[in-house]
């Protein structure tokens, strides 16, 4: 479980949707987490998903599990400046958190 | 959500001093806690993890003696940075899980500046 991978950089216009994209290794992840990380300050869960879960929506977020392919997105409707920050993904495997390299969201006005 | 809560959130200290950071899970017990150390730009490196009541378990090529791991109680866990060095700057962060719940709450996070 310790190969999660992500895209290093995305930017988007505000307004528009974002999705940000993440595979995994570990096909006996229970667990799949959304992460946000805002300069200097620690990590914000955001959302997770359950592994026999294919979507999860809250708000403006979606996320997107396909379980065959070990793929993981994000979605983030309307996105706006306060949106930008860099967002983790994670497994749990073994009782341990794996971590993405964290995609940085830029959002321009 | 739990709150978990990292002190000090700054602090510089000269070459060869040790430093102590908590990690204190405000609003419940945190049967698990793990220290990451992040470097600029780069994903958080899991150091270590551990239970309350017994010894840290290191990832490999964190030196135990260096970077020393207490969990006390369900709510404390400590990371102190013995003897350090230039090189050990760097972004700590510690987060918590408890033993019902699969979530880990993460603490604010620690700059640590030596100098």
């Amino acid at each position: 479980g310790e190969d999660v991978e992500q895209s290093l950089f995305l930017s988007v216009r505000e307004g528009d949707s974002s999705v940000i994209n993440c595979t995994y290794t570990d096909s006996s992840s229970t667990y799949l987490y959304w992460y946000k990380q805002e300069p200097g300050a620690g990590l914000q869960l955001l959302t997770y998903i359950f592994s026999n879960m294919d979507m999860k929506q809250d708000q403006r977020l979606t996320v997107l599990l396909n379980k065959k392919d070990k793929h993981l997105s994000l979605r983030i409707a309307d996105t706006q400046t306060g949106d930008s920050a860099i967002y983790f993904c994670a497994e749990l495997g073994f009782n341990k958190f794996y971590f993405g390299s964290g995609t940085k969201l830029n959002v321009k006005p | 959500g739990a709150v978990v809560s990292q002190h000090p959130s700054r602090v510089i200290c000269k070459s060869g001093t040790s430093v102590k950071i908590e990690c204190r899970s405000l609003d419940f017990q945190a049967t698990t806690m793990f220290w990451y150390r992040q470097f600029p730009k780069q994903s958080l490196m899991l150091m270590a993890t551990s239970n309350e009541g017994s010894k840290a378990t290191y990832e490999q090529g964190v030196e135990k003696d260096k970077f020393l791991i207490n969990h006390a109680s369900l709510t404390l866990s400590t990371l102190t940075v013995t003897s350090a060095h230039p090189e050990d700057s760097s972004f700590y962060i510690c987060s918590a899980t408890s033993l019902f719940d699969t979530e880990a709450f993460f603490g604010q996070g620690t700059r640590l500046t030596v100098v």
